[in-house]
């Protein structure tokens, strides 16, 4: 079973500092998925990637896949991003592995 | 679109008592899901369906059931509920099929907040 390890657990930012939230794998994937869930509930996907780097706005992710690890970075942040970001793995089937989710804060 | 459309939203139950998820999706996908989240953990797999009349386990199916009734429906039942079964229920759906399905992006309903006394 792979195991998915995100850090940090919590994290507060100031408006427009440049934010990092990590994640390890602990088996070889077929890909791995960043999404958010906002103080609401509802979830959505970010990225999904399997090599390299996705930009998308402010959101940038980065997979090594010969480390086991990801990053998403969020550049000039705002109390909008504010959410829990939960990283998830797959293999070769129909089933991801969740991270247990990073909670991200960002005050005016 | 809807997208992925799960009722109830809330609902409180008292143990040994049963109930039906609904979930459906309107984006013709071929895999959907039921997962449960609870604080503390990640996101759990309870049941799957990688296609229209075809169901399997996921990672904590003990206590539920599955119906795939079309391509657009999949619920989940609680035959008898139980206090550990409380906790947030997610539908999601996905347009992979087979193999390529972890490379498929997963659309989430809005979940279903479930209270078993």
């Amino acid at each position: 079973k792979n195991e998915v390890e995100q850090s940090p657990q919590n994290l507060t930012a100031q408006e427009g500092e440049f934010i990092t939230i990590n994640c390890s794998y602990s088996v070889g994937i077929s890909a791995l998925h960043w999404l958010q869930q906002h103080p609401g509930g509802g979830i959505v996907s970010l990225f999904m990637l399997s090599s390299g780097k996705k930009k998308h706005g402010r959101l940038i992710a980065t997979i090594n896949i010969q480390e086991k690890h990801s990053s998403l970075h969020i550049t000039a942040s705002h109390p909008r991003d504010s959410a829990v970001y939960i990283c998830a793995v797959g293999g070769s089937n129909y089933k991801l592995t969740f991270g247990k989710g990073t909670l991200l804060t960002v005050n005016p | 679109n809807a997208g992925v459309t799960q009722t109830p939203k809330f609902q409180v139950l008292k143990t040994g008592q049963s109930m039906t998820l609904q979930c459906a999706q309107d984006m013709n996908h071929n895999s959907m899901y039921w997962y449960r989240q609870d604080p503390g953990m990640g996101l759990r797999l309870i049941y799957y369906s990688a296609s229209e009349g075809t169901t399997d386990k996921g990672e904590v199916p003990n206590g539920y059931n599955v119906s795939r009734l079309n391509k657009r429906e999949f619920s989940l039942r609680l035959e008898s509920a139980a206090p550990s079964q409380t906790s947030v229920y997610f539908c999601a759906s996905s347009s992979g099929t087979s193999l390529l399905s972890s490379y498929n992006e997963q659309f989430f309903g809005p979940g279903t907040r479930l209270t078993v006394l």
